[in-house]
């Protein structure tokens, strides 16, 4: 088992849609937690991160962190196309600077 | 401020050559670390280089080597290449100072091998 699991996608939405992008992980030490998205042929840019456990808002991007499930969520308010991408959930690994990524979910936002 | 550079941006070797990659942070950052890309793995940490040394490393075979220089710019070798190793190679960079400061990547090196 993955330490940290993501579906791959695609998912595909309608413009002005809300998206809600899920990765769960194992390891209960993980306490940062970042979502970062990467356009083809570009590297990841960071989006967003966040400590521990509740919720952290940035524009129409809110990171939603649950310690107690182990589950993380990113969502997109009012989708655009240029939002079409992969988002990356990362982690790192306690008392190292070792990321640990979910392999990306491919978003397609359609006009 | 210049982002994280990679050269060569795609590569074609065939099995059993070697390889090597150069990355260059971000100017003022002491940081780099390596990542592998594929399809199936996603995104996959190979090492990390702070002030010339390594300071933190993943689960890849000895094939998979690297170093930094006194400028921060990095080098990563594959010697023997396989066909698995064909993949999209990242560089990141980051002031070192903290685990959690940001990693900035570069665009990649997209490595072929036939």
């Amino acid at each position: 088992q993955k330490e940290v699991e993501q579906d791959p996608g695609p998912l595909s939405v309608p413009e002005g849609a809300i998206v809600s992008l899920n990765c769960t992980y194992s390891n209960s030490a993980f306490q940062y937690f970042m979502w970062y998205r990467q356009y083809s042929r570009k590297g990841p840019e960071l989006l967003m991160y966040t400590y521990s456990s509740g919720n952290k808002e940035d524009g129409r991007f809110t990171a939603q962190v649950d310690k107690s499930s182990k589950y993380i969520s990113l969502f997109i308010r009012d989708s655009q196309p240029s939002d079409s991408a992969t988002y990356l959930c990362a982690m790192i690994e306690p008392g190292t600077y070792k990321y640990i990524f979910g392999t990306g979910t491919r978003l397609k936002v359609l006009a | 401020k210049a982002g994280v550079t990679q050269t060569p941006r795609y590569l074609i070797k065939t099995r059993g050559q070697q390889v090597t990659l150069s990355c260059s942070p971000i100017s003022g950052h002491r940081s780099v670390s390596w990542y592998q890309q594929t399809p199936g793995q996603g995104l996959q940490f190979l090492f990390e280089y702070f002030s010339e040394t390594q300071r933190n490393k993943g689960n890849f075979p000895g094939r998979f080597s690297g170093r930094q220089f006194s400028n921060s710019r990095s080098e990563m070798n594959v010697s023997t290449l396989e066909l698995g190793d064909s993949a999209l190679y990242l560089c990141a960079s980051s002031t070192g100072a903290s685990s959690t400061d940001t990693q900035y990547f570069g665009p990649g090196t997209r490595l072929t091998v036939l």
